[in-house]
């Protein structure tokens, strides 16, 4: 079965600074999708970045890229110019058949 | 543009009750999916409709139905709520499932 890591339960970082926050996956299929989500304390999961494995190139979306390593099972996703309103939760999501698969979460933290 | 909408926004029942959910989908997307978040975890997939039929399930038990309109809107029923279910319940749309999906704020559920 499918499974999905995230291993920095907060990360915290200094406004306007880079942060990568990290996440592994487990899956025997070859081709699929992988997604980072944030959750802001209105609850609403805002999809922040979508990565087709079948892709070399890493996604970006403005200050928001990945580093995809499909070998190593590895999505992080970095966050470059921090700011104050990228402070929530964030998700990993691995999407098999249906279904989203998710990571236990990360919060980041921004320090003005 | 109406995005993922969900009623009621919070909810208290007590044990042994039911509840219904509601969920109406971004306007052009015809998938909706159903997600349990527990709080400090990750989401739960429960189950996904399109054209009306429950087209995957996720591990929960039959106490958990859902229904598809054909206006492709949707509902969550619990049967004989425990108190585990309490959690926040997350609608998301779809037009397909090849692009990422659209989430709407939830619906907190308590059971006392």
């Amino acid at each position: 079965a499918q499974t999905v890591t995230q291993s920095q339960p907060e990360m915290s970082v200094q406004e306007a600074e880079t942060v990568t926050l990290s996440c592994t996956y487990d899956t025997s299929e070859s081709d699929y999708y992988l997604f980072w989500y944030k959750q802001p304390p209105s609850r609403q999961m805002i999809l922040v970045i979508r990565q087709e494995a079948y892709k070399q190139q890493n996604a970006t979306e403005n200050r928001f890229s990945v580093n995809f390593q499909k070998a190593a099972k590895s999505f992080s996703l970095k966050i470059s110019d921090s700011q104050l309103g990228d402070a929530a939760m964030y998700f990993c999501a691995y999407r098999s058949n249906y279904q989203l698969i998710w990571g236990a979460g990360t919060k980041l933290i921004i320090k003005p | 543009d109406a995005g993922v909408t969900q009623s009621p926004t919070h909810l208290i029942k007590t044990r042994g009750q039911q509840v219904t959910l509601r969920c109406s989908p971004k306007s052009g997307h015809d998938t909706v999916s159903w997600y349990q978040q527990a709080l400090g975890q990750g989401p739960q997939f429960i189950f996904q409709y399109y054209e009306e039929e429950e087209r995957q399930r996720g591990n929960f038990p039959d106490r958990f139905s859902g229904h598809q309109f054909p206006n492709y809107s949707s509902e969550l029923n619990v049967n004989a709520l425990l108190l585990g279910d309490s959690a926040l319940y997350l609608c998301a749309s779809s037009r397909g499932t090849v692009y990422g999906y659209t989430f709407g704020s939830g619906t907190r559920l308590t059971v006392v």
